[in-house]
This record gives structure tokens, sequence and C-alpha cells, in this order.
């Protein structure tokens, strides 16, 4: 079935130890989104990719990066993670911007 | 400035019976609204999405009914189930950038 994966589905890590939360997909679509869900919030869009532009949301901290080698793959790269990063992070997809997006299962991050 | 209001937090209703899911927006450039659905420790699943050409669309249990004038959007679940149970989103689409904007969510129990 054509899917978004998220890997892994928990991770821990310490204060200010730079972590890697990875999304592939397999549905071709276009536009891959990164977005962070504290608790019962909306989810908060950080940034997206449309094909290889990179498109940063106006308050996403700079301790968040993306990369996306591939049309299948991108990765959300926190920096120097603080406490107030814990969230569950969503990775999502859209064959084009303003489409339905399809969510993967979500990486819940722990900082420690 | 939120954009797209859920103003109920949690509805609860009886196995059965028809749950009726609220949503209010603000930005008149929003042309596409989406529901999703999420479990507990899952990414949102979609559920059914409504252009504002129409002012209804069905899928099985679910209606979602806009009223433009209002602003206002409803997802109707007949008859609802146990496992209905879960943080019901609503997302709406159109302004500059085509981005999804999200509400706050409303938890739905649906009692046996």
């Amino acid at each position: 079935d054509a899917m978004v994966i998220q890997n892994p589905r928990y991770q821990v890590t310490q204060f200010g130890k730079p972590v890697t939360l990875s999304c592939s997909q397999t549905l071709n679509h276009n536009v891959m989104y990164w977005y962070q869900q504290k608790s019962s919030q909306a989810p908060k869009l950080l940034f997206h990719y449309y094909d290889k532009d990179f498109n940063n949301e106006a308050d996403t901290p700079d301790n968040f990066q993306s990369r996306r080698p591939n049309t299948s793959f991108c990765f959300l790269d926190i920096r120097s993670p603080g406490l107030g990063d814990a969230a569950m992070y969503l990775c999502a997809t859209s064959k084009d911007p303003g489409e339905t997006q399809y969510f993967g299962p979500g990486t819940r991050l722990l900082v420690l | 400035d939120q954009q797209v209001k859920q103003n109920s937090p949690s509805l609860s209703v009886q196995e059965g019976r028809i749950s009726i899911l609220n949503c209010d927006y603000t930005n008149s450039m929003f042309d596409y609204f989406l529901w999703y659905k999420k479990y507990p420790a899952e990414g949102p699943t979609f559920l059914i999405s409504i252009s504002s050409i129409k002012d209804k669309n069905e899928d099985g249990r679910f209606t979602v009914f806009l009223n433009k004038s209002a602003k206002h959007l409803s997802l109707h679940i007949v008859p609802s189930q146990p496992g209905d149970s879960a943080v019901y989103f609503c997302a709406a689409s159109g302004d500059a950038g085509n981005m999804l904007t999200f509400g706050g969510g409303t938890r739905l129990m649906v009692k046996p």
C-alpha cells in the first residue's frame, strides 16, 4: 500500500544532542511537510518542500533544519534539542500544494 | 489569531446516535476544507473533504456540511460507533501558499 512512513516511532535524546527524524513516502507526492504537535494542540507547520524548493515558516526556530535528498525521503534535523522541543513530529505529503495531505504515524520525541 | 476554530474541546455521544462536530473559520480566501481523525500516538488520518463550490459531501457514515456565508463547517457521523472515539481536526486551505490551517481539535467520545 502507498503510504507515509516515519522512523523511529519513538526517539529519546539528551538535551543539546543533535537528533534526526526521517520520513519516507511511496505516494510519489511532490510536497513533503514537517509538523510539530504538542499535547492536544493543532499541528504546527515547521516547513515544507515542494519538489526541491524548501519553504520555511517564519516562526520556525533556526534549531530546526530539513533535508530532502530525493522525492521519497525527507529528514528533520534538530541541532540542539531543548526540553521545549519534546513533541510529536508529523510528516505529511500531498501531490501538490493545497491538496489533501496524508500523514505518517509520527515520531514522538522525548528530550531528557 | 486563530483562523480556524473548533470551539468545543470535547463531545460525548451515545453509540448509535449522531455526532456533530463544528468548525468556524475567518479567512474568506479558504476554499478547501478537510477533516482529519487522530488516535493517540498516531498521525492524523484524512477523513473527508469539501470544496467551497459544494455545500455538502457524503462518504458512508460521514457527511461534511459547508455554510460559506456563516464561515462554518460541520462533520456529522451517523450512526456513531465506539471506534469513532478520537480527536477530530478540521483544516482549511486556499490562502496564499495553500498551506493547511488546522483547528485546535475536538475530542469525541462515543459511549457503548
